[in-house]
């Protein structure tokens, strides 16, 4: 039984879409966040909700907007996708003694 | 200079040796560390949890914190094939559910056997 799952896997896409990467738990968890994962594998937080309110939001492009319609999903919505954008995105939650990552969005841009 | 560095590698290591990963960070509020294991095309998973200075040992491995030298180590123990993994350190400053992790850029090992 997933702990925390994100679809799709994978995302290919044009430059100028938009694209949507859903993600839930089933940990029970009050807060999830999201991370971006570049080619040299360094991760950067995105953003994290706790209980559906916004908490952290890092430095990150008004094109990214993600949406929390309860504590157990989180989803994250990008406009006019750039090359840029190319990454793995990983969905997590914790309750305070570590994160559990879901097995991440490989999205490319082209 | 980031918060966290992490020597890249790769490193590579034959069978049944230890292993030493190491990191440093410049953050003096950082309180708990830990170390995740990420698999290729999988996402991080947690091995090690700890809080403040000290060790902690779980079976083979061994998780070190010197916070005076703003120092963390990961020790593994009679290595495997199924270590062969990129090691990712992080740490935050709380605990309290909503914590920011930051990661080192994590170091690729490969165990030969």
């Amino acid at each position: 039984d997933t702990a925390v799952s994100q679809t799709p896997k994978y995302l290919v896409t044009q430059m100028g879409n938009d694209k949507s990467i859903k993600c839930e738990q089933n940990l029970g968890h009050d807060t999830m966040y999201w991370y971006k994962q570049d080619s040299k594998k360094f991760l950067k937080i995105m953003f994290s909700y706790n209980n559906k309110e916004l908490i952290i939001n890092e430095t990150v492009p008004n094109r990214f907007s993600p949406k929390s319609p309860d504590k157990a999903h989180l989803n994250l919505h990008i406009n006019s996708l750039e090359l840029g954008d190319s990454a793995v995105y990983f969905c997590a939650s914790s309750s305070g003694n570590g994160y559990t990552f879901g097995s991440g969005t490989r999205l490319t841009v082209v | 200079q980031k918060e966290v560095e992490q020597d890249p590698g790769p490193l590579s290591v034959p069978e049944g040796a230890i292993v030493s990963l190491n990191c440093t960070y410049s953050n003096s509020a950082f309180q708990y560390f830990m170390w995740y294991r990420q698999y290729s095309r999988k996402g991080p998973e947690l091995l090690m949890y700890t809080y403040s200075s000290g060790n902690k040992e779980d079976g083979r491995f061994t998780a070190q914190v010197d916070k005076s030298s703003k120092y963390i180590s990961l020790f593994i123990r009679d290595s495997q094939p199924s270590d062969s993994a990129t090691y990712l350190c992080a740490m935050s400053e709380s605990n309290f559910g909503n914590e920011k992790l930051t990661f080192g850029t994590g170091t690729r090992l490969t165990i030969i056997p």
